[in-house]
């Protein structure tokens, strides 16, 4: 079955480490997403990329970083620069607009991350 | 900048009844809007997409429809079953964007059997 796999599940950071979340699809599609999901605030766009080796700042990207080396993956990393990193954090994947009547998401399962 | 409202927030129905959720967004320009549901501590799943040119989608109970010029969306639900329980996302994206969702906050239905 095609779909987006997030891992680990749970995550706990100690202060000042840093931790890479995990996200791999097998739907072929060339965009990926993550957000991040805090309660009451709804969902909010961390980073985004629409090819490979290519990224873009969404509204919050401030401590975090991502790469985009193959296009199944799109790994985010939480650094010890995010002051707040605990929330539930979600990837995505799309085809992009225009490649064909079907654009729409499929998210992944999520990661929720504890500072401890 | 777009914004997506959903209302109410929170709403608790009995079993059986028929209900309507609602969306709006403050720019019509949109490319499509999909309705998501979110259990407790889970991912989404994609309930209706619906693309800009289309008024309405259907799948089993759910009934979603679109009116761009009004910038309002519905999510009717027929039947409500105690499994239908969960969060409800609508979101939009953007025409001429980068294909970004924008979400609304959602809203948590309670079905009581």
């Amino acid at each position: 079955d095609g779909g987006i796999t997030q891992s680990p599940k749970y995550l706990f950071r100690k202060e000042g480490q840093n931790v890479t979340l995990s996200c791999e699809q097998n739907l072929n599609h060339d965009a990926m997403y993550w957000y991040r999901q805090d309660p009451g605030q709804g969902l909010r766009l961390i980073y985004y990329s629409q090819i490979v080796n290519d990224f873009q700042k969404g509204d919050i990207a401030e401590g975090y970083s991502v790469s985009r080396e193959k296009k199944e993956s799109f790994p985010l990393t939480v650094t010890s620069a995010q002051k707040n990193p605990t929330a539930f954090y979600l990837c995505a994947s799309s085809i992009l607009p225009g490649q064909g009547v079907n654009y729409g998401y499929t998210f992944g399962s999520g990661t929720r991350l504890t500072v401890v | 900048k777009q914004e997506v409202t959903q209302i109410p927030a929170a709403l608790s129905v009995p079993e059986g009844e028929n209900l309507v959720l609602n969306c709006s967004f403050t720019d019509s320009a949109i490319y499509n809007l999909q309705w998501f549901r979110q259990d407790p501590g889970k991912g989404l799943t994609s309930l209706l997409l619906i693309q800009s040119s289309q008024r309405e989608q259907t799948s089993g109970r759910l009934n979603a429809s679109l009116d761009k010029s009004s910038g309002r969306s519905t999510l009717y639900i027929a039947a409500s079953q105690p499994g239908d329980s969960a969060t409800y996302l609508c979101a939009v994206v953007l025409g001429g964007s980068q294909g970004n969702l924008i979400f609304g906050k959602g809203t948590k239905l309670s079905v009581k059997p």
